[in-house]
């Protein structure tokens, strides 16, 4: 069956601390790769996308992610990261069989900046 | 340009009941897509309708059913409400239904099973 797995549920940081989120997903066709943001109070939005070509792609407000799909994954990573980062972020998968579309999404990631 | 609704926001039912879920999309966008979020989890997908057509579906039990109406705005059916119901539901939609369409979220209608 096809999976996501987010390994950390819980990330604590201080103010500009790396950030690497890990993201495993389990689907031998192609695959279109995403990560989501939810900030507190707000609804789910899309911080970057992949779907072919260069496996680093980067996204808003300095984020980006690598495809390795050796190893069918896609980190996201932040150099250095801002109080206003604290947010939940999900990790997604679209893949599509017999002309239809499946999404796929990992448990999410909590992470909290202290300021 | 508006961005994707939902109504209602909060809902209660008791077990066995039927409900409906609205949701309206984006300008432009002919594709929708359902979604449960139970607490503590990541959203997951009950399926997409493209073009009034039912274009993917997740392992969800025929007792969650959708609708899509030519001005692409969309229906949720949940029928014999169980407890297990309780959860967030999220719309997205996209511009179309293809490899490269980006999803844009709806703020969510929270169901309530008693």
């Amino acid at each position: 069956a096809q999976s996501v797995s987010q390994h950390n549920h819980h990330v604590i940081l201080s103010e500009a601390a790396s950030l690497e989120l890990g993201c495993n997903y389990s689907y031998g066709g192609t695959v279109n790769l995403f990560w989501y943001v939810q900030y507190p109070g707000q609804h789910l939005q899309l911080l970057l996308k992949y779907f072919s070509g260069d496996p680093l792609v980067k996204g808003i407000k300095g984020f980006e992610a690598e495809f390795i799909k050796s190893k069918f994954s896609f980190n996201l990573r932040k150099p250095s990261v801002q109080w206003s980062d604290t947010a939940e972020y999900f990790c997604a998968v679209k893949s599509r069989g017999s002309g239809t579309y499946k999404y796929i999404f990992g448990t999410g990631t909590r992470l909290k900046v202290l300021a | 340009e508006t961005g994707v609704t939902q109504s209602p926001t909060h809902l209660i039912k008791t077990r066995g009941q039927q409900v409906t879920l609205r949701c309206s999309s984006q300008s432009g966008h002919n594709t929708v897509s359902w979604y449960q979020q139970a607490l503590g989890q990541g959203p997951q997908f009950i399926f997409q309708y493209y073009r009034e057509e039912e274009n993917g579906r997740g392992n969800f039990p025929p007792r969650f059913s959708g609708l899509q109406f030519p001005n692409y705005s969309s229906e949720l059916n949940v029928n014999a409400l169980e407890l297990d119901d309780s959860a967030l539901y999220l719309c997205a939609s996209s511009l179309e239904a293809s490899n490269t369409d980006t999803q844009y979220f709806g703020p969510g209608t929270r169901l309530t099973v008693l």
